[in-house]
C-alpha cells in the first residue's frame, strides 16, 4: 500500500528555516517524480516544487532561491528545505507522488502545518 | 501562470448531478490533455478523482466523470451523496519558457450537499 507521511512542520519566525520530511512506503521515492504542494489558510492548492527521478528540480517562482527539494535514497524520504521564510509561506504542506504515466499527482500525504510568525 | 478559474461553490440535493467548471488558457487546459481533478476533505489527503481529462483511477466510483471543451474542463458528480461534500480542485500540467515542468491548480470549489 502506498503511503506518504510528512513531518517537520511547526512555528518559525520570519527569516527562519525549517526542513520538512516525507517518508514514503509502498514505492521507491528515487524511481518516481515527487512534488510538494501547499495550501495557505483559506486558500487553494499551490504547487511548490518537483524533483525528477533523475534528480532535476523545479520550483514555483514564489519559492525559487529559498526552498530546496531533495531526497534520501536509503531512507526513501523526500525533503523540502525552506529558508528565508515569510509570513506568506504559512500553509499546510503536502508531499505527493507524481505519476509520469498518468501525468498527475496520484498519492498524497495528509499534510503538515508550517506557521511563519513572530 | 495564473490559477485556473473554478466557481467558488456549487450545491445540489442528494441524488442530483452537479458539474464544476475549470477554465484556463491555451498554454494549460486548452492545449494539453493533462487535466486532473482532486477531492479534498479538510484535514485529509487530497484524493485523485480524474486524470488525463476523463480517466478514473482504478476502483474509483463511476459517479465521477470528466470532460473538456476548449479552455474549459468539467467534473460531473452524478447521484450526489452526503460524503461528496468537500472541496474540489482541478489542475493542469504545463511547461514554462525554459521547459520547466510544473502544475497549475484551480481556485477550488466547495460542494455542498443539500
Amino acid at each position: 500500500e502506498v503511503q506518504l507521511v510528512e513531518s517537520g512542520g511547526g512555528l518559525v519566525q520570519p527569516g527562519g528555516s525549517l526542513r520538512l520530511s516525507c517518508v514514503a512506503s509502498g514505492f521507491t521515492v528515487s524511481s518516481n517524480y515527487m512534488s510538494w504542494v501547499r495550501q495557505a489558510p483559506g486558500k487553494g492548492l499551490e504547487w511548490v516544487s518537483l524533483i525528477y527521478s533523475g534528480g532535476s528540480t523545479f520550483y514555483a517562482d514564489s519559492v525559487k532561491g529559498r526552498f530546496t527539494i531533495s531526497r534520501d535514497i536509503p531512507k526513501n524520504t523526500l525533503y523540502l528545505q525552506m529558508n528565508s521564510l515569510r509570513a506568506e509561506d504559512t500553509a499546510v504542506y503536502y508531499c505527493a507522488r507524481d505519476n509520469t504515466d498518468m501525468v498527475t499527482l496520484d498519492y498524497w500525504g495528509q499534510g503538515i502545518l508550517v506557521t511563519v510568525s513572530s | 501562470h495564473s490559477a485556473l478559474t473554478q466557481p467558488a461553490s456549487v450545491s445540489g440535493s442528494l441524488g442530483q448531478s452537479i458539474t464544476i467548471s475549470c477554465t484556463g488558457m491555451i498554454t494549460d487546459v486548452g492545449g494539453r490533455h493533462f487535466v486532473s481533478w482532486f477531492q479534498h476533505h479538510p484535514g485529509k489527503a487530497p484524493k485523485l478523482l480524474i486524470f488525463e481529462v476523463s480517466n478514473r483511477p482504478s476502483g474509483l466510483s463511476n459517479r465521477f466523470s470528466g470532460s473538456k471543451s476548449g479552455n474549459t474542463a468539467s467534473l460531473t458528480i452524478s447521484g450526489l451523496q452526503a460524503e461528496d461534500e468537500a472541496d474540489y480542485y482541478c489542475n493542469s500540467y504545463s511547461t514554462s519558457d525554459t521547459l520547466a515542468r510544473f502544475y497549475v491548480f484551480g481556485t477550488g470549489t466547495k460542494v455542498t450537499v443539500l
